[in-house]
């Protein structure tokens, strides 16, 4: 079985400044690992993910993340936020053979940017 | 390609009474779940369908039943809506061998009163 853990369930943060959102994970076989983001009143969309190869994954819009395997963790990371990056993310984790491509996802986290 | 649709936006209840919610997807897609996400708690998963045919409980499974119609349709239907129940609902739908991404729809805010 697998768990996430999102460490922060409320990030604010200042516009332009940069933002780290951690996410560890447990699991006893290999995973795949999501960030996915969900803006006010909408469902979740893809923002970034890693199956294999570079552990350093980037989204379009200046979100990256990266798998460290020796500390079971898949932190997001933003060097300058804007305004519109205030959503919730959720880290998720799939192992890659599984009936039903089953995720299992962290509790979420907040991102507030502030003016 | 609409992806995954759900219908209805928004739903108000009374206790004990019943509701069907309706999820489509026109991916071809093989997988399909219905989550509930509530404050603090993120995604817990209901029930989902692996294929066409099949289904299977999730974590939270009671006082829900679900219909995989067919391959595009999965709908869950709640037989006496509870205020516990108070949610929004996701469906979401997923290409089996495709990285396990799994593509949600917009969801159904339900408040039982």
């Amino acid at each position: 079985a697998q768990s996430v853990t999102q460490l922060d369930s409320q990030v604010p943060v200042f516009e332009e400044a940069p933002v780290e959102l951690r996410c560890n994970y447990s699991s006893s076989v290999s995973v795949y690992l999501f960030w996915y983001v969900q803006y006010p009143n909408q469902g979740l969309q893809l923002l970034l993910k890693y199956l294999s190869g570079s552990t350093l994954v980037e989204s379009i819009n200046g979100f990256e993340a990266e798998f460290n395997k020796s500390q079971t963790s898949f932190h997001l990371r933003k060097p300058s936020v804007h305004i519109s990056d205030t959503a919730e993310y959720f880290c998720a984790v799939s192992p890659p053979r599984n009936a039903g491509n089953m995720l299992t996802f962290g509790g979420g986290t907040r991102l507030m940017v502030k003016p | 390609n609409a992806g995954v649709t759900q219908t209805p936006k928004f739903q108000v209840l009374k206790t004990g009474q019943s509701m069907t919610l309706q999820c489509a997807q026109d991916m071809n897609h093989n997988s399909m779940y219905w989550y509930r996400q509530d404050p603090g708690m993120g995604l817990r998963l209901i029930y989902y369908s692996a294929s066409e045919g099949t289904t299977d409980k999730g974590e939270v499974p009671n006082g829900y039943n679900v219909s995989r119609l067919n391959k595009r349709e999965f709908s869950l239907r709640l037989e006496s809506a509870a205020p516990s129940q108070t949610s929004v609902y996701f469906c979401a739908s997923s290409l089996f061998g495709a990285s396990n991404e799994q593509f949600f729809g917009p969801g159904t805010r339900l408040t039982v009163l």
